[in-house]
Formats: structure tokens, C-alpha cells, sequence
């Protein structure tokens, strides 16, 4: 199975900051990745597929970035309700759709 | 929509099933994937089902235990556990899969399902 290993593993940020978070696969997986952001208690939120497509209704500071194994979410002005867990999760072997450990985003 | 069914409480051992009623789409021509959150942890996939023909694949270590099934007549999803631990204790969510030529995933989650077992 294809590994996914996110990092930072947690970040603290303040409001109006550019934050970037980075996932690696263990093995090629072209740009079939994804990004979720999750609040507590909430159900994950799916912001950008294929590596850097924009999902509808989800605000223009974010972007994703990446091919291959390396890749980036970045939110480029931090804003009060970005402050949550985001996920990554890599498409390529399907149907098995497996996640990265999550970066939690929180306030300095 | 995907509507969950409520938190469930179970002894070690013992089984659990979790619905999943959608809305609002053809349920045949999407997906289903499961994926459980256990307390203060990540994200973990379970496995799949197909909305067209109910082909599944499972989570390795899973194999054995889940079982996922769709009914077409009440657009319902279920996942069922087996054997129980503690281990499982976990949110557990559905979502529906999207296919695009970008690759696979999900637009639409369930609320989660509380799933505590303990004896």
C-alpha cells in the first residue's frame, strides 16, 4: 500500500500568516492527491483534488501544489476559521484512498 | 446528503452495523467509502463499496471483520464490524466517492457515527 507522511504533524500560526503543509507518498502517485481540512467534531471537508483543483466553494487562499511524491497545501493568508486539522490522501491505488496523519493549524 | 445512524454502544466481542441513507443523487452511480476516526487520532480508510455493482475492497487488517453492503431500494450504505475491541472505538463516517479524471474522492460526508465499546 502507498504510505502518505505529512508534516509538519502540527504548526502554530497566526492570523494573516502564509502556512504550508507537505505530503509525501512512498511512491509515485502523479497528481492523484487530494486535501481535507477537519474542525472538531466535524466531518472532513474536501478543499482541493488532483493536486491543485480548487473544490467548489472553497476559498481562493488556498492552493495546492505538487506531482510525483511531493506535494503542497498552502493557505496564503491565514485566516480565524482555517484553524483545523488538514489531511492529505492519495487517489492513485484505487479504491483504496488512504490518508496522510493529518497537520493540526493552531493560533499562536 | 448522507444520513448516519445514531451512536451505538457495544461490549467487546460483539458486532455493530452503521447505515448510511443517501439523498439527493442517483445512488447507483456513485461510490461509497468508509473511514473511522478513532479518539484524538487521524483518518483511517476502511474500505470500499461500489454503488453500481457492490464490488468491495477492504482495509488488509480489516479483512474478515467488515463486511459492506448497499441496498438500491433505500439508497443505504452499511458497514458491519465483527469481534469487537477497544481498538475500534472510533467516529466512523461515510462519504461518497466522485470518479473524475482527476483522480477519486469524496464530496459528501455522513455526520459520523460514534461507535464505543466497552465492557
Amino acid at each position: 500500500d502507498i504510505q502518505m507522511t505529512q508534516s509538519p504533524s502540527s504548526l502554530s500560526a497566526s492570523v494573516g500568516d502564509r502556512v504550508s503543509i507537505t505530503c509525501r507518498a512512498s511512491q509515485s502517485i502523479s497528481r492523484f492527491l487530494n486535501w481535507y481540512q477537519q474542525k472538531p467534531g466535524k466531518a472532513p471537508k474536501l478543499l482541493i483534488y488532483a493536486a491543485s483543483s480548487l473544490q467548489s466553494g472553497v476559498p481562493s487562499r488556498f492552493s495546492g501544489s505538487g506531482s510525483g511524491t511531493d506535494f503542497t497545501l498552502t493557505i496564503s493568508s491565514l485566516q480565524p476559521e482555517d484553524f483545523a486539522t488538514y489531511y492529505c490522501q492519495q487517489s492513485h491505488s484505487i479504491p483504496r484512498l488512504t490518508f496522510g496523519g493529518g497537520t493540526k493549524v493552531e493560533i499562536k | 446528503q448522507l444520513v448516519q445512524s445514531g451512536a451505538e454502544v457495544k461490549k467487546p466481542g460483539a458486532s455493530v452495523r452503521v447505515s448510511c441513507k443517501a439523498s439527493g443523487y442517483t445512488f447507483t452511480s456513485h461510490d461509497i467509502t468508509w473511514v473511522r476516526q478513532a479518539p484524538g487520532q487521524g483518518l483511517e480508510w476502511m474500505g470500499w463499496i461500489s454503488g453500481y455493482n457492490a464490488n468491495t475492497n477492504y482495509l488488509q487488517k480489516l479483512q474478515g471483520r467488515v463486511t459492506m453492503t448497499t441496498d438500491t431500494s433505500t439508497n443505504t450504505a452499511y458497514m458491519e464490524l465483527k469481534s469487537l475491541t477497544s481498538d475500534d472505538t472510533a467516529v466512523y463516517y461515510c462519504a461518497r466517492v466522485l470518479v473524475t479524471w482527476g483522480g477519486w474522492y469524496s464530496d459528501y460526508w455522513g455526520q459520523g457515527t460514534l461507535v464505543t465499546v466497552s465492557s
